[in-house]
């Protein structure tokens, strides 16, 4: 099977901007989660969708938004970006639920300006 | 929600030699704990994970502990090798999210 892909890999970005992210999952995974990587923070949850729902959430501003479509690619959305968004945006993919084996795709680079 | 503390940040071994990373938890509600490789500019990639309803689990040079009332669990690399050179992650998970340790950068000096 295919691995979990995302796009674009990098993005350049300015204050104030907005921006959209793609990930496709590996085919059956209904579940996608997005993270964001930096390394100040680490490894950060940002939401989980499943069949289309947002299943999950952790503790990120209303700006971080995202969407699942029928086929199970996700987007993400973050709107007015800050300096502060600057980082690697990962999602993964699993069958189901939690408990079960998570596969990272390579992620986005976002830098914002 | 859930924290997870990771010790140590940074590790260096020579090779052969073990490394052992150690991780905590706070939600005892928190049942599945996977433990990621990220090597420079790739992906995290699971090495090996473990239920709460198991206290260790082993997978060639690779071993993970789970202590459930203490909330803690480990990761063992034996016989450690050069390409076993990246940073590591802990995480717990329970349904509703999961959780990652800031991270362990292992040197494996040759």
């Amino acid at each position: 099977k295919a691995g979990v892909t995302q796009t674009p890999r990098y993005l350049i970005k300015t204050r104030g901007q907005q921006v959209t992210l793609s990930c496709s999952p590996i085919s059956g995974h209904r579940s996608v989660s997005w993270y964001q990587q930096t390394p100040g923070q680490g490894l950060q949850f940002l939401f989980e969708y499943f069949s289309e729902t947002q299943r999950n959430k952790g503790n990120f501003p209303g700006r971080f938004s995202g969407r699942q479509f029928s086929n199970s690619r996700s987007e993400m959305n973050v709107s007015t970006l800050e300096l502060g968004d600057s980082a690697l945006y990962l999602c993964a993919s699993r069958t189901t639920t939690f408990q079960e084996t998570q596969y990272f795709g390579p992620g986005t680079r976002l830098l914002v300006l | 929600g859930e924290n997870v503390e990771q010790h140590p940040s940074t590790l260096s071994v020579q090779e052969g030699d073990s490394a052992v990373i150690k991780c905590t938890y706070s939600d005892s509600a928190s049942n599945y704990f996977p433990w990621y490789k990220q090597e420079l500019g790739k992906r995290p990639q699971l090495i090996i994970d473990i239920r709460s309803n198991v206290g260790e689990k082993k997978d060639q040079r690779i071993a993970v502990t789970l202590n459930k009332t203490a909330k803690h669990f480990s990761l063992h690399i034996t016989e450690t090798q050069p390409e076993d050179s990246a940073v590591y992650f802990c995480a717990a998970s329970n349904n509703n999210d999961m959780r990652f340790g800031a991270g362990t950068r292992l040197t494996v000096k040759p």
